[in-house]
């Protein structure tokens, strides 16, 4: 059982926007702006997409963005294309004892 | 360029000791607030942190693992070391090293394929 809730599955067709929600507590995600979002296509080592809540690194687009409200985290997806179909795994720092906690991931789908 | 690459055995029997290397290039891990560690994945299942080095050689576990995890650093070579005792077949998992950096996994290597069966 993760630490981070994630819902198991998402979709959305070509183009539309699809958002992925991360729960924790306030000992994680609600005590600290370092979330972080992962991708993982099949049979690849996960990417990092968004860090620190909302930011990007270079080279992923702008159609991935990411915000924080309470103890949940979120990544939003928009314009939706075929390579994005992928799963989605939030991760925050939870303090010097946990450090660090996984969602358990979300299977985005692209119909 | 930062890389890093995973190396050990790909088979261990229970009970075994499992021993494996990571070998970086493209930074130092005598860099203030630079970190490397080890997440793993069991085959279909999500990711799992279990441990941490730090520049200072700051050691952080996983608290489920800790008791059978060890992480060591060889600054000169680039290479870290994670030992996990009293392997078990739960235990099959890609490993994967990672570089840290102010609390975010950014760069990981490519994994390694560990399965304990006797």
């Amino acid at each position: 059982q993760s630490a981070l809730t994630q819902p198991p599955s998402a979709s959305g067709s070509p183009g539309q926007s699809v958002t992925i929600s991360c729960t924790g507590t306030s000992s994680d995600v609600g005590g600290y702006d370092y979330v972080s979002w992962y991708q993982q296509h099949p049979g690849k080592g996960p990417k990092l997409m968004i860090y620190e809540v909302s930011k990007r690194p270079s080279g992923v687009p702008d159609r991935f963005s990411g915000s924080k409200s309470g103890n949940t985290a979120s990544l939003t997806v928009s314009g939706l294309q075929a390579e994005d179909e992928a799963d989605y795994y939030c991760s925050s720092y939870a303090g010097s004892n946990n450090h660090v906690v996984f969602g358990g991931g979300t299977k985005l789908t692209v119909l | 360029q930062i890389t890093l690459k995973e190396s050990g055995p790909t088979l261990v029997e229970p009970t075994q000791t499992l021993t494996l290397t990571c070998t970086f290039s493209g930074f130092s891990l005598s860099t203030t607030a630079v970190g490397v560690g080890w997440i793993r994945q069991p085959p279909g299942k999500a990711l799992e942190w279990l441990a941490l080095i730090y520049w200072n050689d700051d050691k952080r576990y996983s608290p489920s693992l800790k008791s059978r995890l060890t992480i060591t650093k060889d600054t000169s070579k680039n290479q870290v070391v994670l030992t996990m005792t009293n392997m078990d077949p739960v235990d099959t998992a890609t490993y994967y090293c990672v570089h840290r950096h102010t609390h975010t996994n950014d760069f990981w290597g490519q994994g390694t394929l560990v399965t304990v069966s006797s």
